[in-house]
């Protein structure tokens, strides 16, 4: 139950498309199409942003985006704005009725 | 309105018990597998536990394994995490955590939280 790994932090300016990584394994994120993604305001609960590697929750803007290749999922924010700024988790089912998280990601709107 | 509402947290020290509760209301609860996810202060989600819909079936985190027990009473609409002895690193909050979609959910990601109740293990 190793985590999976993700970047410290990415930055981007408004208006313009940041890529946030979630890198796994065989036995979790690229043998299921089950990876989530979060984001996290401080102090707040996360909030479901993609599901199932690339679905989106009614009322999640399509500015957020997710796809997967191999053991690595990615999630991208187009069109940055302002409340995107957060900290986001990727999360993936790594078999036998287990799940695991990956580190976070600090996204700065510079 | 679904709500997912935590409480049991509070200080303990070190080899002692805690329960926490989480309330749920606005779906039917019977129908949805519950997990428990924890942060510890200034860090990531860890995923700590599962539960079924019908109770019958449960999963753990390695670093919970024999000392946390969930449980959940659908007549009352709460779901349930006994720990037990708690450790320094046990320290976090805990939210409850609803899934996607209803009935038999391999997989499924996390859609409604609560808001989490704190943990402090310390002497």
């Amino acid at each position: 139950q190793s985590a999976l790994t993700q970047p410290r932090s990415v930055s981007g300016s408004p208006g313009q498309s940041v890529t946030i990584s979630c890198t796994g394994t065989s036995s979790d994120v690229g043998g299921y199409n089950y990876v989530s993604w979060y984001q996290q305001h401080p102090g707040k609960a996360p909030k479901l942003m993609i599901y199932d590697v690339s679905k989106r929750p009614s009322g999640v803007p399509d500015r957020f985006s997710g796809s997967k290749s191999g053991n690595t999922a990615s999630l991208t924010i187009s069109g940055l704005q302002a409340e995107d700024e957060a900290d986001f988790y990727c999360c993936s089912y790594a078999g036998s009725y287990v799940w695991v998280f990956g580190g976070g990601t600090k996204l700065t709107v510079l | 309105e679904v709500q997912l509402v935590e409480s049991g947290g509070g200080l303990v020290q070190p080899g002692g018990s805690l329960r926490l509760s989480c309330a749920a209301s606005g779906f039917t609860f019977s129908s949805y597998w519950m997990h428990w996810v924890r942060q510890a202060p200034g860090k990531g989600l860890v995923w700590v536990s599962r539960i079924n819909s019908d109770g019958s079936s449960t999963s753990y985190a390695d670093s919970v394994k024999g000392r946390f027990t969930i449980s959940r009473d659908n007549a009352k609409n709460t779901l349930y995490l006994q720990m037990n002895s708690l450790r320094a690193e046990d320290t976090a909050v805990y939210y409850c955590a609803r899934v996607v979609n209803s009935g038999y959910s391999p997989g499924d990601a996390f859609d409604i939280w609560g808001q989490g109740t704190m943990v402090t293990v310390s002497s």
